[in-house]
C-alpha cells in the first residue's frame, strides 16, 4: 500500500518570503500522479498543483512550484512571494496511474502554514 | 458552473438515529468517492463508485454504506451513527479511466457531530 508523510505539521513565513513545504511518499509503482491541495479555513479542499511521476519536468503554476524527485520519492512545493491568502493546511496526495481499479486519493497529514504579515 | 455539492454543510444529531449525507455532481463524472478527515489523520477514503451500480469500500468503510443510483448522485448513509464518526466528510468526483490522473474535485465538506 502507498503511503504519503508529511514531516512538517506547521510551519510559517513572513509575506512576500518563499517556502517550501515537504512530502515523501512509497510506493512500487512506476507510474502514477501527485498532488498538492490546499485547505483554507473555510475547509474547501483546492488543488494547487499535479505533478505526473513519467514527466521529469517540475510542473508550475504561478507562484508554485514543486521539486519532484522521483528516486527519493520526495514531492515538495514552493511557494514563492507568499501572500495572506496562502494561508491554510496543504495536503500532499498520491494517485495511482492505473485505470483499472480504485483511483483513491492517499493523503498526507497535512502542514499548517501560517503567514506571517 | 461545475460543481459538486453536498447536503447537509453541519449536522449535530445523536447515537443510533439514521442519517443520510447527499452528494450531487453536475459534471457527468464516473468516479465519486467519500473521504473523511480528522485531525492529525489526513483524509481517508470510506467508499468510492466507479459507475452506476458499482460501488466499493475503501480504507475505512465500517459503519456506513453508500448507493449509486444515478451518475450524479452518491449518499453516504449512516445507519447507527456513533460518536466516533464524528468527523468532516468529503465528496469528490473525476471522470474514469481516460488516461488516469483525472482531477478529484471536492464538495465544500460536511461536519457531522454525533453525540
Amino acid at each position: 500500500a502507498q503511503t504519503v508523510t508529511q514531516s512538517q505539521p506547521e510551519m510559517s513565513v513572513q509575506e512576500a518570503e518563499t517556502v517550501t513545504l515537504s512530502c515523501t511518499y512509497d510506493t512500487s509503482e512506476s507510474d502514477y500522479y501527485l498532488f498538492w491541495y490546499k485547505q483554507p479555513p473555510s475547509r474547501q479542499m483546492i488543488l494547487v498543483i499535479r505533478q505526473e511521476a513519467y514527466k521529469q519536468q517540475n510542473a508550475t503554476e504561478n507562484r508554485f512550484s514543486v521539486n519532484f524527485q522521483k528516486a527519493a520519492k520526495s514531492f515538495s512545493l514552493k511557494i514563492s512571494d507568499s501572500q495572506l491568502g496562502d494561508a491554510a493546511m496543504y495536503f500532499c496526495a498520491y494517485r495511482s496511474a492505473s485505470t483499472f481499479g480504485n483511483e483513491k486519493l492517499t493523503f498526507g497529514t497535512g502542514t499548517r502554514l501560517t503567514i506571517i504579515p | 458552473e461545475a460543481q459538486v455539492t453536498q447536503n447537509p454543510r453541519y449536522l449535530i444529531t445523536v447515537t443510533g438515529k439514521k442519517l443520510t449525507v447527499t452528494c450531487s455532481q453536475n459534471m457527468n463524472h464516473e468516479y465519486m468517492s467519500w473521504y473523511r478527515q480528522d485531525p492529525g489523520l489526513g483524509l481517508r477514503q470510506i467508499y468510492y463508485s466507479m459507475n452506476v451500480e458499482v460501488t466499493d469500500k475503501g480504507d475505512v468503510p465500517e459503519g456506513y454504506k453508500v448507493s449509486r443510483k444515478e451518475k450524479r448522485n452518491f449518499p453516504l448513509i449512516l445507519e447507527s451513527p456513533s460518536p466516533n464518526q464524528t468527523s468532516l466528510y468529503f465528496c469528490a468526483s473525476s471522470f474514469h479511466g481516460l488516461g488516469g490522473g483525472e482531477t478529484q474535485y471536492f464538495g465544500p465538506g460536511t461536519r457531522l457531530l454525533v453525540l
